[in-house]
């Protein structure tokens, strides 16, 4: 069965300060991760995604994040915090036919001015 | 539209009654999801479709929900005898096939009084 586990569900960074949320997780198959981003009083929508190709995948808004198969780990990071990043962020995992995604707790992200 | 659209956006029901919440995909998409988000948690699944394949239920909390879609677009999903535990933003998205990027709708927001 598959699991995602997002360490912390709220970080907060000062602005220009560099963003790391972290998300581990489980696939007894080699998995699809992604990233979503929920702004305030907006839906979810699509951040990023590895699908076996790069292990380093650059997303929308400057953020990136790295697979590391043997940390099992798919931490977002951003270089410099802009007020505009506050928002929720999930971490996600699904098996290589996609079919089902299993979603983390989600992480709220506050940057102070 | 453009985008997934979700309706009602608001529900306020009482406890025992049946709720339908219904979805439209972005045409095309062949592939349409259910989720539910609970105050304070993640994105918990609910069922999927996937074209004209048998949808994967494995996710859904109880005999009381089920969910249809019907030629392969709109879909609804249905919750009968509602409980208080049930209330919840329900979130639908589709990706154009299985294992794409999934657009989200706004939710619906279900209480139940």
């Amino acid at each position: 069965a598959q699991s995602v586990t997002q360490l912390g569900s709220h970080v907060s960074v000062s602005e220009g300060a560099l963003v790391l949320l972290r998300c581990n997780y489980s696939s007894s198959v080699p998995p699809y991760l992604f990233w979503y981003v929920q702004y305030p009083n907006q839906g979810l929508q699509l951040l990023l995604k590895y699908t076996s190709a790069a292990t380093l995948v650059k997303g929308i808004n400057g953020f990136e994040a790295e697979f590391k198969k043997s940390e099992t780990s798919f931490h977002l990071t951003k270089p410099s915090a802009h007020m505009s990043d506050a928002a929720e962020y999930f971490c996600a995992v699904s098996d290589t036919g996609g079919f089902k995604t299993i979603f983390g707790a989600g992480t709220r992200l506050f940057v102070k001015a | 539209g453009a985008g997934v659209s979700q309706s009602p956006s608001n529900k306020v029901t009482e406890k025992g009654k049946d709720v339908e919440l219904r979805c439209d995909p972005i045409s095309g998409h062949t592939a349409l999801y259910w989720y539910r988000q609970s105050l304070g948690q993640g994105l918990e699944f609910l069922i999927y479709f996937q074209g004209n394949s048998a949808p994967d239920k494995s996710g859904l909390p109880s005999d009381r929900f089920s969910a249809e879609r019907t030629g392969g677009s709109v879909s609804t999903l249905t919750i009968q005898r509602t409980q208080q535990e049930d209330s919840a933003v329900y979130l639908c998205a589709s990706s154009l096939l299985a294992g794409d990027t999934q657009y989200f709708g706004p939710g619906t927001r279900l209480t139940v009084l």
